[in-house]
């Protein structure tokens, strides 16, 4: 089942607080994990790429977590800011790695 | 400066035209892309070509017809348009799956 599912689908947090929220993937034959960052009437644009199990990356306010072997990764996000505001995606590839299945996202809400 | 551009950026014609969408990427990258977003926002693979030679193509309709004159160019040509084929078309170019995909801009196609 090449399913890549996140949760939840959408979140509002108050400016300031500190959030996070989930990717699940299959473990079996596991090749790569990716973060992306798409505002509205925006592209996706790349966060992360996470290859190796325990692997965590960091950019800015922003840090993700992988666990390979039970399949999911964590995006969290501190001290949010409206700018944050978007939806974030990862998928994984898939089919001898060459097809990239995106999740259907979580859409984060920064109120002021 | 562009890293991955397409055009046009809004497409808006009549259900039964053929009509095109450029895609060129600077980044020297091997792979491209073409994602379809749906009407609940998904971001589904519709082909992916490596070096001009195509290695994925999902269920799509063959009405859809990609083109891929060298590395850096993914045309997509759909004929005889239909009203379901409304939606935003992305490309997107990477040096292959283990690295972050850069996404171009979207043609937001209109079907009337």
């Amino acid at each position: 089942i090449l399913n890549v599912e996140q949760s939840p689908q959408s979140l509002h947090v108050q400016e300031g607080d500190s959030t996070n929220f989930t990717c699940s993937f299959p473990s079996s034959n596991f090749y790569a994990l990716h973060w992306y960052r798409w505002e509205t009437a925006k592209s996706p644009e790349a966060l992360f790429v996470m290859t190796l199990n325990g692997d965590e990356k960091k950019k800015g306010r922003i840090s993700a977590t992988l666990n390979t072997k039970e399949g999911y990764s964590y995006l969290y996000i501190k001290g949010s800011q409206p700018e944050d505001s978007a939806t974030y995606l990862c998928a994984s590839p898939f089919q001898g790695a060459q097809k990239l299945v995106f999740g259907q996202g979580t859409r984060l809400t920064i109120n002021p | 400066d562009t890293a991955v551009s397409q055009t046009p950026k809004y497409l808006v014609t009549q259900m039964g035209n053929d009509k095109s969408i450029k895609c060129e990427q600077n980044l020297g990258h091997d792979t491209m892309y073409w994602y379809k977003q749906d009407s609940k926002k998904f971001l589904k693979i519709m082909f992916s070509y490596n070096n001009k030679e195509l290695i994925i193509n999902e269920t799509v309709p063959n009405r859809f017809s990609p083109k891929s004159p060298d590395k850096a160019h993914l045309n997509l040509h759909i004929n005889s348009l239909e009203l379901g084929d409304s939606a935003v078309y992305f490309c997107a170019s990477s040096p292959d799956t283990r690295q972050p995909q850069h996404f171009g801009d979207g043609t937001r196609l209109s079907i009337l």
